[in-house]
């Protein structure tokens, strides 16, 4: 079966500073990943997505994940946070006949 | 395109009241999915259609029927709804169930108080 734990809750970073949330994925073949994040009050967008072609996966907004197959791992990463990146960021794995499993969750709150 | 559509955006219920969600897809996505989000929980999966004239359960579907009523609608009924059905309710739809096209595109949600 396929499952993704986010480590972190919540993550807390200075405008300018590196973002890190954290994901590791379980999964009984080679998986799609993906992150979504959701502003407050609105639905989800894709910021991007694996699907077993370049371990680097760059997305929207400057965000970009790595796919560590030895370490299971699927952390998403920003070079310099910007205030608008405020939001929760979802990690997920796609099951079988495409259903989609999330992550609980990482609220990422930027401070000035 | 507008996307994926949902009506409406906030419901408040009394428990044991009926109601149903509505969503629809303007981009000719053969697959629509119903998804739940509780706080701490992400989302999950609560019915899923991968074609028209098809239906599936997904990780909670109790207290739920849906209904593919033609490839563009996807409603989502609670009979009698119940405090815990308290939620944000999600629709989303994909090109198809397989072959590299997985992408789901997602609605704005319907907020749903049951009282």
């Amino acid at each position: 079966a396929q499952s993704v734990t986010q480590l972190d809750s919540h993550v807390s970073v200075s405008e300018g500073t590196p973002v890190l949330l954290r994901c590791n994925y379980s999964s009984s073949y080679s998986p799609s990943l993906f992150w979504y994040v959701q502003h407050p009050n609105k639905g989800l967008q894709l910021l991007l997505k694996y699907t077993s072609a370049a371990t680097l996966v760059k997305g929207i907004n400057g965000f970009e994940a790595e796919f560590k197959k030895s370490e299971t791992s699927f952390h998403l990463t920003k070079p310099s946070a910007h205030m608008s990146d405020a939001a929760e960021y979802f990690c997920v794995v796609r099951g079988g006949y495409n259903k989609l499993i999330f992550g609980a969750g990482t609220r990422l709150a930027v401070h000035p | 395109n507008a996307g994926v559509t949902q009506t409406p955006k906030f419901q408040v219920l009394k428990t044991g009241q009926s109601m149903t969600l509505q969503c629809a897809q303007d981009m000719n996505h053969n697959s629509m999915y119903w998804y739940r989000q509780d706080p701490g929980m992400g989302l999950r999966l609560i019915y899923y259609s991968a074609s028209e004239g098809t239906t599936d359960k997904g990780e909670v579907p109790n207290g739920y029927n849906v209904s593919r009523l033609n490839k563009r609608e996807f409603s989502l009924r609670l009979e009698s709804a119940a405090p815990s059905q308290t939620s944000v309710y999600f629709c989303a739809s994909s090109a198809d169930l397989a072959g590299g096209k997985e992408t789901q595109y997602f609605g704005p949600g319907t907020r749903l108080l049951v009282l």
